[in-house]
C-alpha cells in the first residue's frame, strides 16, 4: 500500500507475555517514529531512527520496551513481560527526510491497539 | 512536564462561529506543526511553520508562530461540523529529533 502499514492492528494479551508490534513505512522514507497515544490525548514520543540507526530512545518507559529496524525499513517494537499499564495505541510515523521532523511532515499509520489482560 | 500545552483541551461549538486554539511553551522551538485527528485515524499534517511571526492560511484555517518560536495559534472562520476533530499541535527543537506533541484539543462543531 502507499500509507504507513502497521501489525496487528489489535493485540489482547495477558499480563507477563511478550509482544511484537510491526511497521511498515511508506517506501523510501528515512525516517521512522514510534509513538504510543491514550485515547484524546497527543502521541507521547518513543523511540526514532533513520535508516537502520536508532536516533533517539529517550522516550523508552523502561527496559522492556525495545525497538529495531535491522535493514532501514520495516521496525518492529518489542515489549517484554507486558504489564496492564502498557495498554494503549502504538502509532508508527514515517518521514521522506532523514533530518528529523524539523523539515518534514510525519505520516502515521492507523496504529495497533495493544490490550494487556 | 507536558513541553506544549494546548489550551482549551476541550471546545463544543455551533457551526459558523469562530474559534482559537494556543499552543504554549516555555522552549523554543525550530519549527511547529498543526495536525488534525479523526476518531480511528492517525494524525494528519495541516501545516508546519518555521520562522517566528509566520502566518499561514489554509482556507478558513489560520496558523500563527509566535515571534520567539515559543508559541503559535489557530484560529478557525465560520466553523463547519467537518471540522470536528483532535487538533494537536507538535514541536521540533533545533538541538533534536523528537517531534513532541501538545496534548490536544478536542473540537466539536455543532450543526
Amino acid at each position: 500500500g502507499a500509507g504507513v502499514s502497521q501489525s496487528p492492528r489489535y493485540k489482547v494479551t495477558k499480563r507477563g507475555q511478550d509482544v511484537a508490534l510491526r511497521c511498515d513505512p511508506i517506501s523510501g522514507h528515512v525516517s521512522l517514529y514510534w509513538y504510543r497515544q491514550a485515547l484524546g490525548q497527543g502521541p507521547e514520543f518513543l523511540t526514532y531512527f533513520n535508516y537502520e540507526a536508532q536516533q533517539d530512545k529517550s522516550g523508552l518507559p523502561n527496559d522492556r520496551f525495545s525497538a529495531e529496524r535491522p535493514e532501514g525499513s520495516i521496525s518492529t517494537l518489542t515489549i517484554q513481560r507486558t504489564e496492564q499499564r502498557d495498554s494503549a495505541m502504538y502509532r508508527c510515523a514515517s518521514s521522506l527526510s532523514a533530518g528529523g521532523p524539523n523539515t518534514g511532515e510525519l505520516f502515521f499509520g492507523e496504529g495497533s491497539r495493544l490490550t494487556v489482560l | 512536564t507536558q513541553l506544549l500545552e494546548q489550551s482549551p483541551q476541550f471546545l463544543s461549538i455551533q457551526e459558523g462561529e469562530n474559534l482559537t486554539v494556543y499552543c504554549n511553551s516555555s522552549s523554543v522551538f525550530s519549527s511547529l506543526q498543526w495536525y488534525r485527528q479523526e476518531p480511528g485515524e492517525g494524525p494528519v499534517l495541516l501545516v508546519t511553520v518555521v520562522t517566528g511571526g509566520e502566518v499561514k492560511k489554509l482556507k478558513r484555517l489560520t496558523f500563527q508562530f509566535g515571534d520567539a518560536r515559543k508559541d503559535s495559534s489557530l484560529h478557525i472562520t465560520a466553523a463547519q461540523p467537518g471540522d470536528t476533530g483532535l487538533y494537536l499541535c507538535a514541536g521540533a527543537r533545533a538541538s533534536g529529533s523528537r517531534l513532541t506533541f501538545g496534548e490536544g484539543t478536542q473540537l466539536t462543531v455543532n450543526p
